[in-house]
């Protein structure tokens, strides 16, 4: 089966850095994603990691250990509309797997 | 990228019948999927959908409650059958979209919020 841990919920404040984990445990593996999904939408890719190490994305950057089945998704200088959920999901064989998903709230 | 529509938006229906849902891509894609987003979940695999070959389902989910038709590389459905309350969800469709040997992407449809009574 697979396996895939976020936290369901996170605060942060405007302005600040927020970093949101995800944990995964799966019979495969080609890569890591993250998506991001407001409210009533359909999901938004951010962000991809296939080798170990940092990628960065302007206010975005995602870390991959695939030792450690373990990655982070990092947001600096948050605004208000970062306010969403944030879903990690690996893909094998062509097919993604979700994990729950983290809720998001950023507070002025 | 991909531009995806899916139809209908959105529908009440009542328990025992059935619903299918369209999805629309605007350019040629080899693989489309199906998923499930439960109220407050994430989005769980039902099927992988590929032209000429019939749908691979999720554990789970059955062909028999979910039957996909893919008569082409641009369209897909899913029919939710004989439905309970417990389908009430949003049904969303994605595309794989090839960007490398190392990187392929998916792009999701906007979904289909149904709700059974």
């Amino acid at each position: 089966g697979q396996n895939i841990d976020q936290p369901t919920e996170m605060t942060a404040t405007e302005g600040a850095i927020v970093q949101i984990n995800c944990t995964y445990q799966t019979s495969g593996f080609n890569g890591l994603f993250w998506y991001q999904q407001h409210a009533g939408e359909a999901p938004t890719f951010l962000s991809y990691n296939v080798l170990d190490g940092l990628e960065e994305k302007g206010r975005f950057s995602s870390f991959l250990s695939r030792s450690k089945g373990y990655s982070y998704l990092l947001l600096k200088e948050l605004q208000m509309k970062d306010s969403a959920s944030y879903l990690c999901a690996v893909s094998y064989f062509n097919k993604f797997y979700f994990g729950s998903g983290t809720k998001l709230n950023v507070k002025p | 990228s991909a531009v995806i529509s899916q139809k209908p938006s959105r529908d009440i229906c009542q328990r025992g019948t059935s619903l299918t849902i369209q999805c629309q891509v605007d350019s040629q894609v080899t693989m489309m999927f199906w998923y499930r987003q439960q109220p407050g979940q994430s989005l769980t695999l039902i099927a992988t959908a590929n032209q000429g070959s019939e749908a691979t389902y999720e554990s789970g989910f059955v062909i028999d409650k979910f039957p996909i038709s893919r008569p082409n590389l641009t369209f897909s459905t899913l029919t939710v059958s004989n439905m309970s309350p417990e389908d009430s969800s949003i049904y969303l469709c994605s595309v794989e979209v090839i960007r490398s040997n190392t990187f392929d992407e998916q792009y999701f449809g906007p979904g289909t919020r149904l709700t059974v009574t």
